[in-house]
């Protein structure tokens, strides 16, 4: 079966750094996005790999390791609005979208 | 650009009526519009994948006759939530798709929409 990974629930401190990580086992492979998503409205698009290697963009940025299934999102100085719900949703070789369960990070001053 | 939205934002309803929910692409012609459902702490699930012109292809577990998507033109997709009941009461989630430069279908979402079946 398909099936992506990643932590439920994570804790940071504001202007610090977190990374988050998602683990996948899909059929088939046509990228890797990144999401997200606050309380009540819909994700919006932060990222997108399909290589290998780290894509950078202002405070954050996305890694992908096809061979390892596994990608991360590394978040910079973090800022309270930085609390969020970040899913993680893989492209399969019909090009649907099989989305992980979120990772809910929560900013403390 | 690639805005979508989604009508109503909220809507509460007694059970046993139906809700429409339009979704529409502002600025762009969607070659493919997905429809979502996302209960309190859980992640978005995917209900059903509509093309403009054909019929949509449901998920395992959802009931098409139930969930009634029509993808009318390249703008605009409708789903009818028929004799609703209170477990239908979710937040449902509309996104369009698009070839975009890269060779990847990036999906553009709409805002959601919060039912409450009474």
């Amino acid at each position: 079966g398909q099936n992506i990974d990643q932590p439920t629930e994570m804790t940071a401190t504001e202007g610090a750094i977190v990374q988050i990580n998602c683990t996948y086992q899909t059929s088939g492979f046509n990228g890797l996005f990144w999401y997200q998503q606050h309380a009540g409205e819909a994700p919006t698009f932060l990222s997108y790999n399909v290589l290998d290697g780290l894509e950078e963009k202002g405070r954050f940025s996305s890694f992908l390791s096809r061979s390892k299934g596994y990608s991360y999102l590394l978040l910079k100085e973090l800022q309270m609005k930085d609390s969020a719900s970040y899913l993680c949703a893989v492209s399969d070789s019909n090009y649907q979208l099989i989305w992980g369960a979120g990772t809910k990070l929560i900013i403390k001053p | 650009g690639a805005v979508v939205s989604q009508h109503p934002s909220w809507v509460i309803c007694k059970s046993g009526t139906s809700v429409k929910i339009e979704c529409r692409s502002l600025d762009f012609q969607a070659t493919t519009m997905f429809w979502y459902r996302q209960f309190p702490k859980q992640s978005l699930m995917l209900m059903a994948t509509s093309n403009e012109g054909s019929k949509a292809t449901y998920e395992q577990g959802v009931e098409k006759d139930k969930f009634l998507i029509n993808h009318a033109s390249l703008t605009l997709s409708t789903l009818t939530v028929t004799s609703a009941h209170p477990e239908d009461s979710s937040f449902y989630i509309c996104s369009a798709s698009t070839p975009l430069a890269g060779d990847y279908n990036e999906q553009f979402f709409g805002p959601g929409t919060r039912l409450t079946v009474l």
